[in-house]
């Protein structure tokens, strides 16, 4: 099984909304990623944890908070967020090693905040 | 990492090869090329890296350059469902695992 799966699909925010999106995998990956990906644009990437611990922040606006609950459930707190953060959130695994980092992606959150 | 330089678009017609460049003149001797592809409205996927022996799996072969500062992906038999945006990364095997995707080609396959 080489599936990462995000949900919701599809979420519709308004500024003052709190919501939060998920990402599971049960691939035994250490290493988990947010990335998000503007239309038109490629993704860049936004938090790594590694073994359930942050380990890069991207210089991301705190409105976003991450949480990795268990190695194989990432989540994402969406909290009093811009029209200008629509987007696609993307989340992948990868085993968590430096060599040979193949990483595996889900299929995306499509974010429109109102 | 180093930059990569692709070109924005291509096309290809169905059932022929498709041979995707890459520039990648400032690699260091322990970066790696990837190539993931992503299609439209999915997340990408991995599809073949590489050092600098050429590589063949079940989806792609990537050649890369005895310089190593470029290389091809490789499709061998486009089909329609092969039409994505096309990422050429090059990654060191230490240190950041993230990806910093450049902008990619973006491939249309034409029946």
């Amino acid at each position: 099984d080489t599936e990462v799966t995000q949900t919701p699909k599809h979420l519709v925010m308004g500024m003052t909304n709190k919501k939060s999106l998920k990402c599971e995998q049960h691939m035994g990956h250490r290493a988990m990623y947010w990335y998000k990906q503007k239309a038109k644009k490629p993704p860049e990437l936004m938090f790594v944890y590694s073994y359930e611990k942050l380990s890069i922040n991207e210089s991301v606006p705190s409105r976003f908070s991450p949480e990795c609950p268990n190695s194989s459930l990432l989540n994402l707190h969406l909290h009093a967020l811009q029209p200008e953060d629509s987007a696609l959130y993307l989340c992948a695994s990868s085993p968590n090693r430096v060599a040979k980092n193949i990483q595996y992606f889900g299929a995306g959150t499509r974010l429109s905040v109102l | 990492d180093a930059k990569t330089t692709q070109p924005p678009s291509m096309d290809c017609a169905e059932g022929r090869a498709a041979n995707l460049p890459c520039n990648h003149s400032t690699i260091s001797g322990n970066e790696y090329v990837y190539w993931y592809r992503q299609i439209h409205s999915q997340g990408p996927q991995y599809i073949i890296h590489g050092l600098k022996n050429n590589e063949t799996n079940e989806m792609a072969s990537l050649i890369i350059t005895e310089d190593r500062k470029s290389s091809t992906l490789i499709l061998p038999h486009a089909t329609l469902r092969d039409t994505a945006v096309y990422y050429c990364i090059v990654r060191a095997d230490t240190g950041r695992r993230a990806l910093t995707f450049g902008s990619g080609t973006r491939l249309q396959v034409q029946p």
